[in-house]
């Protein structure tokens, strides 16, 4: 049973639009959150995070909203670029045993962006 | 300067042939992950080490194991591989505590034939 839900599989956006990535998650335990850009060939890497005390972060051109009522965050790109296209997965972090924390991650958001 | 090193990138091995992945790590992280990805699949959790502390989920396979003979390094055994176990096998580390982020390594891509 799927944790952390991505349902849109594919985006396409025009470049200097705002792109929204969606994503649900089900444990109202998880209090804090990632997300991840992969491009082909490369592993994961690390774009931006939020805690569940928050309900906005933002990063330059990159902001996470978090609606704990809902169980739903969303990462917006403003304006997108044509070097945002990737494939951007959302995690949970979540208790690993032992003091440790491990991320539970959705199946990913496709994004092209069109010039 | 690469960080998290996984070699090799592309490995072929045999159905029911033993298989080792390996990965290492210049960032003197405490934690190592293995985590295996299929295709349009999240990349899902097998195992990891804190330390030399050994935390397998519980939904990975017995085929599946795991060594770290030091910090710097992390072993994926699979003793008998399956054609399902095709799949892209990410390591990545952490310092550990919630908020610390984990460094994901390229990956390697297993091929069962």
């Amino acid at each position: 049973d799927q944790q952390v839900k991505q349902n849109s599989p594919s985006l396409s956006v025009q470049e200097g639009r705002i792109s929204i990535l969606n994503c649900d998650y089900t444990n109202s335990m998880f209090d804090y959150f990632l997300w991840y850009k992969k491009y082909p060939a490369e592993g994961p890497t690390f774009l931006i995070s939020i805690s569940s005390i928050k309900d906005k972060n933002e990063d330059g051109r990159f902001t996470v909203f978090l609606n704990k009522s809902a169980k739903h965050l969303s990462l917006h790109i403003v304006p997108s670029q044509p070097g945002d296209s990737a494939v951007y997965f959302c995690a949970a972090s979540a208790s690993g045993g032992s003091g440790t924390y491990k991320y539970i991650f959705g199946t990913g958001t496709r994004l092209k962006v069109l010039a | 300067d690469a960080m998290v090193i996984q070699n090799p990138r592309y490995q072929v091995t045999q159905f029911g042939k033993p298989v080792t992945l390996s990965c290492s790590q210049t960032l003197n992280h405490n934690v190592m992950y293995w985590y295996q990805q299929k295709s349009s699949q999240a990349p899902k959790l097998l195992f990891h080490y804190y330390d030399k502390d050994f935390n397998n989920e519980a939904d990975t396979p017995d085929n599946f194991q795991s060594r770290r003979p030091n910090t710097s390094f992390c072993f994926l055994d699979i003793r008998s591989p399956g054609l399902g176990d095709a799949a892209m096998y990410l390591c990545a580390t952490s310092r550990g505590g919630q908020l610390e982020t984990q460094y994901f390594g390229p990956g390697t891509r297993l091929l069962v034939l």
